[in-house]
């Protein structure tokens, strides 16, 4: 039983569009939300969102909790190419260590040029 | 400023032989961690480390082991390969204060 929710599971689009990936959890005494983004390898760090209803920007990317509905977004705007790759949504327990993450099943984002 | 590294990239097994995948951190990051990821799934927790000669189970720690004896390493140890242990490995660490840092991962395959 999945504690964390993506959808859409895969997305295709073109340069230029606005994208909105969706994160859904069921993780009870919740610490924080985590987004990273895998493209070949290693899954990198994009945000950690703590506080509901607070945007964290960077760039193009930015990202919102809604901690009463339990969800959070991550906008990609003016999509490139390069922002091809598979974008992980995480959920740390409260009480839990920073790395004890429960992961999603990713969006798949594909951008064509 | 190597941060995590992993070796091997890439290992085939067959059924039944043993294998360690190497993790080793620069960043004196005393929390160290073992996932898995299968195609088309999330990353999985096989197990963690707070600290030299402290590890703990994860959610999928079923034939695997753990040991840490340095700051540095946390190698993860398969005994007896199954088809089902067929993934991609990826270690992490952290300090505390901050989100996990990634190695670039092993692709286990298992025939």
């Amino acid at each position: 039983e999945d504690k964390v929710v993506q959808s859409p599971l895969s997305l295709v689009v073109h340069e230029g569009d606005t994208v909105t990936l969706n994160c859904s959890y069921e993780v009870t005494n919740f610490r924080s939300l985590l987004w990273y983004k895998q493209e070949k390898k290693a899954p990198t760090f994009l945000f950690m969102l703590t506080s509901s209803g607070i945007e964290k920007k960077s760039g193009r990317l930015s990202s919102i909790l809604d901690k009463k509905e339990l969800f959070s977004i991550l906008n990609i705007t003016a999509t490139q190419t390069g922002d091809s790759a598979i974008y992980l949504c995480a959920v740390i327990p409260r009480g839990s260590t920073l790395g004890r993450l429960y992961f999603g099943r990713g969006t798949q984002l594909t951008v064509w040029p | 400023n190597a941060g995590v590294t992993q070796t091997p990239k890439f290992r085939i097994l067959k059924i039944g032989q043993s294998m360690t995948l190497q993790c080793t951190q620069d960043m004196n990051h005393n929390y160290m961690y073992w996932y898995r990821q299968d195609p088309g799934m999330g990353l999985k927790l096989i197990y963690y480390s707070v600290g030299a000669g402290i590890t703990d189970k994860g959610e999928v720690p079923n034939g695997y082991n753990v040991s840490r004896s340095t700051t540095e390493d946390f190698p993860l140890r398969l005994e007896l390969a199954a088809p089902s242990q067929t993934s991609v490995y990826f270690c992490a660490s952290t300090g505390g204060n901050s989100p996990l840092h990634f190695g670039n991962g092993t692709r286990l395959t298992v025939t």
